[in-house]
C-alpha cells in the first residue's frame, strides 16, 4: 500500500480483556517496528521484525505482550489481560532497509488503546 | 541515564527566529541520528538524518552532529507557526536495528 496502515485506530478495552492490533506495512518494506507512546512521552521501542523473523523483542514490557509477522508482511501485536498501564498509542513503523544504521522509519497513524 | 536525552520544553520562539533543538545520547557506539517531527495527535514523520560529524542542511533545517560530545542538534531558520510541533531525536547504535527515541522537545512558534 501507499502507507503504513494500522487498525483499529481506537480501542477501548476493559481491564483483563485481550486485544489485537494490526499493522500493514508499506509493500516491500523488510523491517517492521512496534512502539508504545504514552501521553507526553517519546515512542518506546517494543519489538522489531526483519521479514518474518523477530530479531529484537527486548522492549516488550511483560509476557502479556506478543507480536508476530508470520508471512513477513502484516504484523499483529497482541496484549493479553490488559491493564490500565497499557493505555497508550501503539505505533507501527516500517523501513525499506535491512542494514543497521539505515532505518528511516515510516509510521502508521497508530492505534490508541484505552483500558478502563 | 537515558539513551537519548532531550529537554521536553516547551521552547517558545517568535516567528522568523531561529529555533535550536538539542539532543544528547549516551552510547558512543551510536552511528545514525534522526530528527522526527510529531504534530499533536499525529504520528512522527522524518525531517532529517545525519551520519557524519558536521552540519547537514535541507531547506530551512540544519542538523549538526558532534560525536566527540555525543550531541546532536536541529536548527530551524525562519521559524513559522506551522513548525509548532514536538521534535523527536532518535539514534541507532552500531550493529543494531533498534531506533531509540528521546522524549521530544515541544516547539511553539509565536506569530
Amino acid at each position: 500500500g501507499a502507507g503504513v496502515s494500522q487498525s483499529p485506530r481506537y480501542k477501548v478495552a476493559k481491564r483483563g480483556q485481550d486485544v489485537a492490533l494490526r499493522c500493514d506495512p508499506i509493500s516491500g518494506h523488510v523491517s517492521l517496528f512496534w512502539y508504545q507512546q504514552a501521553l507526553g512521552q517519546g515512542p518506546e521501542f517494543l519489538t522489531y521484525f526483519q521479514n518474518e523473523a523477530q530479531l529484537d523483542k527486548s522492549g516488550l514490557p511483560s509476557d502479556r505482550f506478543f507480536a508476530e509477522r508470520p508471512e513477513g508482511s502484516v504484523s499483529t501485536l497482541k496484549i493479553q489481560r490488559t491493564q490500565q498501564e497499557d493505555s497508550a498509542v501503539y505505533l507501527c513503523a516500517s523501513s525499506q532497509d535491512r542494514y543497521s544504521g539505515a532505518n528511516v522509519l515510516t509510521f502508521g497513524a497508530g492505534s490508541r488503546l484505552t483500558v478502563l | 541515564q537515558k539513551e537519548v536525552e532531550q529537554n521536553s520544553g516547551p521552547l517558545s520562539v517568535p516567528e522568523g527566529a531561529i529555533a535550536s533543538l538539542n539532543c544528547t545520547y549516551s552510547d558512543r557506539g551510536s552511528q545514525s541520528f534522526f530528527w522526527y517531527r510529531q504534530y499533536s495527535g499525529k504520528s512522527p514523520e522524518l525531517i532529517m538524518f545525519i551520519y557524519s560529524n558536521g552540519d547537514k542542511e535541507d531547506g530551512r533545517f540544519t542538523a549538526q552532529l558532534n560525536k566527540a560530545s555525543q550531541y546532536v542538534s536541529l536548527l530551524i531558520r525562519d521559524s513559522q507557526p506551522s513548525d509548532s510541533a514536538t521534535y523527536l531525536c532518535a539514534v541507532i547504535r552500531g550493529g543494531y536495528q533498534k531506533v531509540t527515541f528521546g522524549i521530544g522537545t515541544k516547539l511553539q512558534v509565536i506569530p
